[in-house]
């Protein structure tokens, strides 16, 4: 199946600083993807969308200002947490979709960013 | 609330029984797909069964889809300790994205 590759899988940073997550599709080129946020023994809540070439669709409640996504080629799209805090700890997940529209094929995810904000 | 609901949240069982797990969601749906998360780490894909399908199998998993009730089972036969992990299923909407539940911790005993 398509790879999606996420880096890096962890990260320790210090409050107020902010942190870049990238995913990349390995095979294939992703006109949308998707990115997630995990808390400990929870399900994973859709963030945002991000298209290629355009700014990124945010879910309900969730700061745009904070967690900025940018999706500049067909390949990657990058989540920056921006003055990260201890509540931004968190696991993100991206994914990956081939084309627009809905499709009956799967999304392809990367393998998650733990991050540690101390 | 984006989230499905997941039935049984938690489910601990012996090693050879079947493990079933129950998803329920909100809206109309392109297809759903049943991912498998150990502990801390990323999400594997399992199955994934179209709107027009009622029942998949892939090795020892049986999935099953009914539209009209909006509901989806995902069964595991003759489980293992190594089954053990949380899974989620995921709808994929029409507008595109994938939602997922709130997931059944499985525990399988050896």
């Amino acid at each position: 199946g398509a790879v999606v590759s996420q880096h890096p899988s962890r990260v320790i940073c210090k409050s107020g600083t902010s942190v870049k997550i990238e995913c990349r599709s390995l095979d294939f080129q992703a006109t949308t993807m998707f990115w997630y946020r995990q808390f400990p023994k929870k399900s994973l809540m859709l963030m945002a969308t991000s298209n290629e070439g355009s700014k990124a669709t945010y879910e309900q409640g969730v700061e745009k200002d904070k967690f900025l996504i940018n999706h500049a080629s067909l390949t990657l799209s990058t989540l920056t947490v921006t003055s990260a805090h201890p509540e931004d700890s968190s696991f993100y997940i991206c994914s990956a979709r081939a084309g627009r529209g809905p499709l009956n094929t799967e999304a392809f995810f990367g393998q998650g960013t733990r991050l540690t904000v101390v | 609330s984006q989230q499905g609901e997941e039935d049984p949240q938690a489910l601990s069982i012996q090693e050879g029984e079947n493990a079933t797990m129950n998803c329920s969601y909100k809206t109309s749906i392109n297809n759903l797909q049943w991912y498998r998360q150990n502990s801390g780490r990323g999400l594997v894909h399992l199955i994934l069964i179209r709107s027009n399908e009622r029942e998949k199998h892939s090795g020892r998993l049986r999935v099953t889809l009914d539209t009209s009730k909006k509901s989806s089972s995902l069964l595991i036969t003759a489980s293992r300790a190594a089954d053990t992990a949380s899974y989620f299923c995921a709808t994929d909407a029409w507008g595109f994205k994938t939602i997922f539940g709130a997931g059944t911790r499985l525990f399988v005993k050896a």
